[in-house]
C-alpha cells in the first residue's frame, strides 16, 4: 500500500533560521502531494499541494518540489518565524477518496 | 460561513458507554471522511462516504459505525468504547480529489 515517511520531530529552531522537513513516499499510483499544517486545537489545514511531477508548490514562504524520480517532496523555508510553530504533515492523495499522511513533524521556533 | 463543523468539541466517557459524534459541512462537497488522530499525532483514515455511499472502510473495530443522512452530514457512533479509543476524531470533506477541508476535531477521553 501507499506510505509516507517524514522527518521525525520534534524539530526546534531559532527564529530566522532555515527549515527542511524531509518527505519520501511510496505508491504505485500518480498521486497529488500535499503539505498540511496543524495548529494546537485545530484540524489540519492545507499549506499547498502539487498535482504534477517536477512542479513546485509554495505558500507563506514554504515551498516543496514534487520529485518523482527520488519520490520526495521536502518542505523548505528560508527563514522561520515563531508563528510557524505547528505540526507539519506530508500527504499523498490518489484519484480516490483518501489521503495517506506521514507521521507529522512538530516544529517549535524559539523567538 | 462555509466550513466543516464538528460537535462536541470534547467528550469524556466511561469504558463500555456508547458515544456519537456529529459532522456537518457547508462547502457543497460530495465526499466526507473520518480520521483518527492518536496521542502521537498519527492520522489514520477510518471511513469515507461519497454521496451517502461508503467508499473506504479501513480496518477498524466493528464497534465503530459511520452514519450518513445526506452528503452534508456524516456522524460516527462508537458502541461500547474502550480506553484505546481515546483520541481526536477529525471529520473532513472534499469534492472528488480537490482540497480536503478538516473540522477542528472531537477529543474523546475514555476513563
Amino acid at each position: 500500500g501507499d506510505s509516507v515517511t517524514q522527518t521525525e520531530g520534534p524539530v526546534t529552531l531559532s527564529e530566522g533560521t532555515s527549515l527542511t522537513v524531509n518527505c519520501s513516499y511510496e505508491t504505485k499510483q500518480y498521486p497529488t502531494l500535499f503539505w498540511y499544517v496543524q495548529y494546537p486545537g485545530e484540524g489540519p489545514q492545507l499549506l499547498f499541494k502539487v498535482p504534477k511531477a517536477n512542479e513546485k508548490g509554495s505558500n507563506r514562504g514554504f515551498e516543496a518540489t514534487y520529485n518523482k524520480e527520488a519520490t520526495s517532496f521536502h518542505l523548505q523555508k528560508a527563514s522561520v518565524q515563531e508563528s510557524d510553530s505547528a505540526v507539519y504533515y506530508c500527504a499523498l492523495g490518489e484519484m480516490g477518496y483518501k489521503l495517506t499522511f506521514g507521521t507529522g513533524t512538530s516544529l517549535l521556533v524559539d523567538p | 460561513e462555509t466550513a466543516v463543523f464538528q460537535t462536541p468539541n470534547y467528550h469524556v466517557t466511561q469504558v463500555g458507554n456508547e458515544v456519537s459524534f456529529n459532522c456537518k459541512q457547508t462547502l457543497g462537497h460530495d465526499t466526507m471522511y473520518w480520521y483518527k488522530q492518536d496521542s502521537k499525532k498519527l492520522l489514520k483514515i477510518m471511513f469515507s462516504y461519497n454521496n451517502k455511499q461508503l467508499i473506504v472502510n479501513e480496518t477498524v473495530p466493528r464497534r465503530f459505525s459511520p452514519q450518513s443522512s445526506d452528503k452534508a452530514h456524516l456522524n460516527l457512533r462508537i458502541k461500547s468504547v474502550e480506553p484505546e479509543d481515546s483520541a481526536v476524531y477529525l471529520c473532513a470533506s472534499s469534492y472528488w480529489n480537490s482540497d480536503y477541508t478538516f473540522g477542528s476535531g472531537t477529543r474523546l477521553l475514555v476513563i
